[in-house]
């Protein structure tokens, strides 16, 4: 069965620090892979996304992901955290076999302290 | 990007009565919409996916008859909960898939019954 593997459910970090939220994931077929912001009571934003070729990709608001298929692993990263990036970040997968369902993770609260 | 809107944001209702949720797609159409349900403090259950012009095909465990939806347009998918319970409170979000499989999602509607 596909699974997302958030493996922290919170993250504190200073405001200036590096950031990295961990995903790893089960899947049985070529993935493709996205990381959402949430803000409470709100939507998801797409941050980035993985579709094929180079396996860093870029995104909105400083943000980069590498994909690690000998890992099953797409960490996000931000080298530096702004009081903003507070927020529910979610990790999901999604396959076109399996109808572009995305399966999510259980998502990592970042706090950012000052 | 593209933009996703979601009515109401917040609902309050009686128990037994019906409460529809509209998402719309502003700037694109989308063929296939999706329809997911957030419980405090945890991540994204799709419950069905909406596709324009047919049945929306629902996930194991979710009751069509009680969570209607009707994708009439390609820009209009709407979730109607059938005579609501207090169980069924909760944040549902929409999403609109587009070009390459990216799902952008609306802001969410939070229902609350009594």
């Amino acid at each position: 069965a596909q699974s997302v593997t958030q493996p922290d459910i919170h993250i504190t970090v200073s405001e200036g620090a590096s950031l990295e939220l961990r995903c790893n994931y089960s899947y049985g077929a070529t993935p493709y892979l996205f990381w959402y912001v949430q803000s409470p009571g709100q939507g998801l934003q797409l941050l980035l996304k993985y579709f094929s070729g180079d396996t860093l990709v870029q995104g909105i608001k400083g943000f980069e992901a590498e994909f690690k298929r000998s890992q099953s692993s797409f960490n996000l990263r931000k080298p530096s955290v702004h009081w903003s990036d507070a927020a529910e970040y979610f990790c999901a997968v999604g396959a076109v076999e399996y109808g572009n369902k995305l399966v999510f993770g259980a998502g990592t609260i970042l706090r950012v302290k000052s | 990007g593209a933009v996703v809107s979601q009515h109401p944001s917040w609902v309050i209702c009686k128990s037994g009565t019906s409460v529809k949720i509209e998402c719309r797609s502003l700037d694109f159409q989308a063929t296939t919409m999706f329809w997911y349900r957030q419980f405090p403090k945890q991540s994204l259950m799709l419950m069905a996916t909406s596709n324009e012009g047919s049945k929306a095909t629902y996930e194991q465990g979710v009751e069509k008859d009680k969570f209607l939806i009707n994708h009439a347009s390609l820009t209009l998918s709407t979730l109607t909960v059938t005579s609501a319970h207090p169980e069924d409170s909760s944040f549902y979000i929409c999403s609109a898939m587009v070009a390459r499989n990216i799902q952008y999602f609306g802001a969410g509607t939070r229902l609350s019954v009594l």
